[in-house]
């Protein structure tokens, strides 16, 4: 089945530590994209990639890093610099105009 | 800043009522419109979308309604169920930027049976 497949589903980490989440996508998708979730604050973009070794930062990007080596893959670094981690992060992909964008199933994560 | 602000925040609706959520935007650029759903623990998913150049579209009991000159736009659910409980996202991009887009605050809809 053609999908994004992001893991793990949860995540905790100690404050401090960098961690990184894993995005894959089948669907043959040009451009991927990194999205946070807090409640009550909708969901804002953290990065994206329109095409492989290239990424621009969303409204959000401090504390974050990405990379785009492969086109099935769009993982996400949440460093230590990032003074509010704890958080749903999802990942998503599309054709790379104006059209559908498919969310993976999210990683819920935690920090302590 | 804010480009799409969406209200209510909650809604409660009873079984088989109308289900109405509204959204305004800023940016005249914007020319796609999507509503994605989320159910608890998932990612969203396209429920229903629109462009511009027409005022309103009707998937099912899914109805968007568009006004270009107010900059709004609503998602009305007829007859409402219990399955349609969830959170409704509006959003909105400009097409030249892809998939790039800005996502209102989120409404949290329960239909009560």
């Amino acid at each position: 089945d053609g999908g994004i497949t992001q893991s793990p589903k949860y995540l905790f980490r100690k404050e401090g530590q960098n961690v990184t989440l894993s995005c894959e996508q089948n669907l043959n998708h040009d451009a991927m994209y990194w999205y946070r979730q807090d409640p009550g604050q909708g969901l804002r973009l953290i990065y994206y990639s329109q095409i492989v070794n290239d990424f621009q930062k969303g409204d959000i990007a401090e504390g974050y890093s990405v990379s785009r080596e492969k086109k099935e893959s769009f993982p996400l670094t949440v460093t230590s610099a990032q003074k509010n981690p704890t958080a749903f992060y999802l990942c998503a992909s599309s054709r790379t105009r104006g059209t559908e964008a498919f969310f993976g199933q999210g990683t819920r994560l935690t920090v302590v | 800043q804010q480009q799409v602000k969406q209200s209510p925040q909650s809604l409660i609706v009873q079984k088989g009522g109308i289900s109405i959520i509204n959204c305004a935007y800023e940016n005249t650029a914007f020319d796609y419109f999507p509503w994605y759903q989320q159910f608890p623990g998932k990612g969203p998913a396209l429920l229903i979308a629109i462009r511009p150049d027409v005022s309103e579209k009707k998937e099912g009991r899914f109805t968007i309604s568009f006004n270009k000159s107010a900059k709004q736009f609503s998602l009305h659910i007829m007859d409402s169920q219990p399955g349609d409980s969830a959170t409704y996202f509006c959003a909105a991009s400009r097409e030249t930027s892809g998939s790039r887009l800005t996502f209102g605050e989120g409404t949290q809809l329960t239909v009560n049976p």
